[in-house]
């Protein structure tokens, strides 16, 4: 069974601050994706990235960062320098079989405030 | 008029209502499907169509039917709905049934059962 933690229900922080947003799963398959979705006020889910199970490289995309640690089974997510724009709820998700959409898991969600 | 778009996008409906919902894809993609998402609770994958055929129904109630008359619309019959029904429902998308980034998602239908 798969199961993905979003243990920060509500996170609010000023304009400018550092934030990060943590994922733990749980898995017992060794191949498994996870992602991580922006959801803006608008309702729609904004797809951000993918990472694969067995690439536990960092990656950053401008002021996103993703830190990937099988070790520990996270998956956080680190925004610098939030701005006002960045709010939103923002979910982790994780897919063991990557070609049906019916494997996948996602978190609760965490609600991100970003105060000017 | 370009994405993924569900009419309408808010509804109220008593229990003994029959309700529909809308979503229309114009991305050309073949594989279509209905998301629920309660408060405090993960997103849950409801149904999923490919080529207009149902390949997933993830133990959904009878109370909820959807139809797919072609690649580009997907409905959400609603009837006999319960309160705990009422979430927000998004319709997604995606060229086929491979990988859960390849997913677009439409705004949402916001329901509420009176």
């Amino acid at each position: 069974a798969q199961k993905v933690t979003q243990a920060q229900t509500e996170i609010s922080v000023v304009e400018k601050e550092d934030v990060t947003l943590d994922c733990v799963y749980e898995t017992r398959d060794t191949t498994y994706y996870l992602f991580w979705y922006k959801q803006p006020p608008s309702g729609e889910l904004v797809f951000l990235i993918r990472r694969n199970s067995f690439d536990e490289q960092n990656e950053i995309s401008g002021r996103y960062s993703w830190n990937f640690q099988k070790s520990t089974s996270s998956f956080n997510f680190t925004i610098t320098a939030s701005q006002v724009v960045d709010s939103a709820v923002y979910f982790c998700a994780l897919s063991e079989d990557n070609t049906n959409a019916g494997k996948s898991t996602f978190g609760d969600g965490t609600t991100l405030t970003v105060k000017p | 008029e370009t994405g993924v778009t569900q009419t309408p996008r808010h509804l109220v409906m008593g229990m003994t209502n029959k309700k529909s919902l809308k979503c229309e894809q114009h991305l050309g993609h073949n594989a279509m499907y209905w998301y629920k998402q309660s408060a405090k609770k993960p997103l849950e994958l409801m149904f999923v169509y490919n080529f207009k055929e149902q390949t997933e129904n993830n133990s959904v109630p009878s109370r909820f039917s959807p139809e797919c008359p072609n690649s580009s619309h997907l409905f959400l019959h609603l009837h006999t709905l319960q309160p705990e029904d009422s979430a927000l429902y998004l319709c997604a998308s995606s060229q086929d049934l491979l990988g859960l980034e390849t997913q677009y998602f439409g705004p949402g239908t916001r329901l509420l059962v009176l």
